[in-house]
């Protein structure tokens, strides 16, 4: 069981917005704002896309935004394409021993 | 241009030793912590450690410290990640990865991974 929760999958149509959450505690997404989000195509390592909590590294779309309220953390994706469907995971420190944890990944399906 | 360039595919046997490797360059190699995260086949990352190559500090995760070895040699910017006697459920993709400027929190630049495959 990961550390941060996530939904298994989410989906969405062409030029629609999706949001994926990411629930911890105040321990880690919570307490810190050193969240960040990696995209992962099949077959390939992952690729920072948000770190922390809301920004975005240089060449990354402005259709990838992130936000946190509380113990929960958001990616948004704007104007959906076909090549956003990708396996998605958020991270964040936290105090514990443990460094930092990553979500268990949400599959994101471009319909 | 930063790059992360880790050693090919491994086929190994439980009981025998390992060493992985991840060559970095286009940056300076001692000034960025360098980290280690698994994923099992199908499964999710798990963060396993990191290591910053100016000064060897080294970090692990509770869940593989004890199960692995993390160091690097500065004198040619490459990092290893080690066994001293694999398990089948060692099976998995490694990657190694930067962290950002400012820390470890975060990683910019990824790996291509390591699969370690380990069976009688």
């Amino acid at each position: 069981q990961s550390a941060l929760t996530q939904p298994a999958s989410v989906s969405g149509s062409p030029g629609q917005s999706i949001t994926i959450s990411c629930t911890g505690t105040s321990s880690d997404v919570g307490g810190y704002n050193y969240v960040s989000w990696y995209q992962q195509h099949p077959g390939k390592a992952p690729k920072l896309m948000i770190y922390d909590v809301s920004n975005r590294p240089s060449g990354v779309s402005n259709r990838f935004s992130g936000s946190k309220s509380g113990n929960t953390a958001s990616l948004t994706i704007s104007g959906l394409q076909a090549e956003d469907e990708a396996d998605y995971y958020c991270s964040s420190y936290t105090s514990s021993s443990t460094y930092v944890v990553f979500g268990g990944g949400t599959k994101l399906t471009v319909l | 241009e930063v790059q992360l360039v880790q050693s090919g595919a491994e086929v190994k046997k439980p009981g025998e030793s390992l060493k992985i490797s991840c060559k970095g360059s286009g940056y300076s190699f001692t000034s960025y912590w360098i980290g280690w995260v698994r994923q099992m086949p199908g499964k999710g990352l798990e963060w396993m450690g990191i290591i910053y190559p100016g000064d060897s500090d080294t970090r692990y995760s509770p869940s593989f410290q004890g199960q692995v070895t993390i160091s690097a040699d500065k004198s040619i910017s490459t990092a290893y990640l080690q066994w001293s006697s694999l398990k089948a459920s060692d099976t998995a993709m490694y990657y190694c990865a930067r962290g950002v400027s400012y820390g470890w929190f975060h990683f910019d630049y990824w790996g291509q991974g390591t699969l370690v495959t380990v069976s009688s």
